[in-house]
């Protein structure tokens, strides 16, 4: 079966940074993407990978390993507003998304 | 600048009514989805589709119909509500596939089923 693996919750201080982990197994693999969806609103787009190696977009980086089936979100100089859920979601050889449950993310000041 | 729009937002049904779900976007985009999200899963998609006049199932499409007569409008529709259904719905659209890039998502709608 096609699964993809994210921790349910986690705490952050403003001001630090938090990883936050994605391990997939799907049918095949054609790319990566991370969405953030704050309570009660739409997900929006943050990044997409399907090479090995990272990407950088300002304060958030997504980091894959294709042979290890891994991804993390990286986010620095954490904001109040980063509280927010965070989506991983893998296209797999059918090119069908294959969604996680998303990670909860908690900001403390 | 609307994107994509939900409605209605918010709705309670009893077991066996029926209701619709609109969805409508301004982007000109061909792909449209409807999704559902329960607590402690992932987004589990219902229907697609790929172009006016087109609609095909995705995940869990069993209790649900939707129709796409228009490009900009992508409606689902509840025959028969159970409980099961209780869920937040949400639409999507994408210029191309689902797995092909960015999905710009509505506001969702929260249905419960008493």
């Amino acid at each position: 079966g096609q699964n993809i693996d994210q921790p349910t919750e986690m705490t952050a201080t403003e001001g630090a940074i938090v990883q936050i982990n994605c391990t997939y197994q799907t049918s095949g693999f054609n790319g990566l993407f991370w969405y953030q969806q704050h309570a009660g609103e739409a997900p929006t787009f943050l990044s997409y990978n399907v090479l090995d190696g990272l990407e950088e977009k300002g304060r958030f980086s997504s980091f894959l390993s294709r042979s290890k089936g891994y991804s993390y979100l990286l986010l620095k100089e954490l904001q109040m507003k980063d509280s927010a859920s965070y989506l991983c979601a893998v296209r797999d050889s059918n090119y069908q998304l294959i969604w996680g449950a998303g990670t909860k993310l908690i900001i403390k000041p | 600048n609307a994107g994509v729009t939900q409605t209605p937002k918010f709705r309670v049904l009893k077991t066996g009514q029926s209701m619709t779900l609109l969805c409508a976007q301004d982007m000109n985009h061909e792909y449209m989805y409807w999704y559902r999200q329960d607590p402690g899963m992932g987004l589990r998609l219902i229907h697609y589709s790929v172009g006016e006049g087109t609609t095909a199932k995705g995940e869990v499409p069993d209790g649900y119909n939707v129709s796409r007569l228009k490009k900009q409008n992508f409606l689902l529709g509840l025959e028969s509500a159970a409980p099961s259904q209780t869920s937040v719905y949400f639409c999507a659209s994408s210029l191309a596939g689902e797995g092909s890039g960015e999905l710009f998502f509505g506001e969702g709608s929260r249905l419960t089923v008493l």
